[in-house]
């Protein structure tokens, strides 16, 4: 059973306009979600993360938002480029638990922006 | 400064035989977490270590195994190899175990392939 869901396994986006990719959760324990971006033959690298203290994060073109009543989340890029094309996990862990790097995963979208 | 290598790239094995994969932090990193990838799972934790320490480990069989060094390179290991085990295996490296809100940095990964 999956923890950590990405329902949409590819999002194509035209140059300038906004992505929005999704991500729920449905582990109550869960209180600090990642971001991660990824391109073929290279690791994940970090994007932006998130807090459940708080419903919103930015930097620069990304924000994350937090609904904890939904049990979801969503990674906003404005505007997008064609340089975001990669793979975005979503990514959650119970901050409190000690077990800091348990990262659970969800199984990523393929955003592809289009010039 | 390098980033976190991951020895060797690809692999391809036959059931049933035994696979070493090789992982080496950013220097000055200690804390190293591996993951598996597999198409629709998204990333999985298999376990970290820290100090020659595993500090957590994930649900995965005993099959699995790792183990760090002093000098904080760290291997893992997976006997008896199984279809199912073919995955994208990734290292991060991090600082120390710190939080989760300490950036762990991802290697490029193995590719295992078992026949």
């Amino acid at each position: 059973d999956q923890q950590v869901k990405q329902n949409s396994p590819s999002l194509s986006v035209q140059e300038g306009r906004i992505s929005i990719l999704n991500c729920d959760y449905t582990n109550s324990m869960f209180d600090y979600f990642l971001w991660y971006k990824k391109y073929p033959a290279e690791g994940p690298t970090f994007l932006i993360s998130i807090s459940s203290i708080k419903d919103k994060n930015e930097d620069g073109r990304f924000t994350v938002f937090l609904n904890k009543s939904a049990k979801h989340l969503s990674l906003h890029i404005v505007p997008s480029q064609p340089g975001d094309s990669a793979v975005y996990f979503c990514a959650a862990s119970p901050f409190s638990s000690g077990s800091a790097r348990q990262l659970t995963f969800g199984s990523g979208t393929q955003l592809t922006v289009l010039p | 400064k390098a980033g976190v290598t991951q020895t060797p790239r690809y692999l391809i094995k036959t059931r049933g035989q035994q696979v070493t994969l090789s992982c080496s932090p950013i220097s000055g990193h200690r804390s190293v977490s591996w993951y598996q990838q597999t198409p629709g799972q998204g990333l999985q934790f298999l376990f970290e270590y820290f100090s020659e320490t595993q500090r957590n480990k994930g649900n995965f069989p005993g099959r699995f195994s790792g183990r760090q060094f002093s000098n904080s390179r760290s291997e893992m290991n997976v006997s008896t190899l199984e279809l199912g085990d073919s995955a994208l295996y990734l290292c991060a490296s991090s600082l120390t175990p710190g939080t989760v809100q300490e950036t762990q940095y991802f290697g490029p990964g193995t590719r295992l392939l078992v026949l």
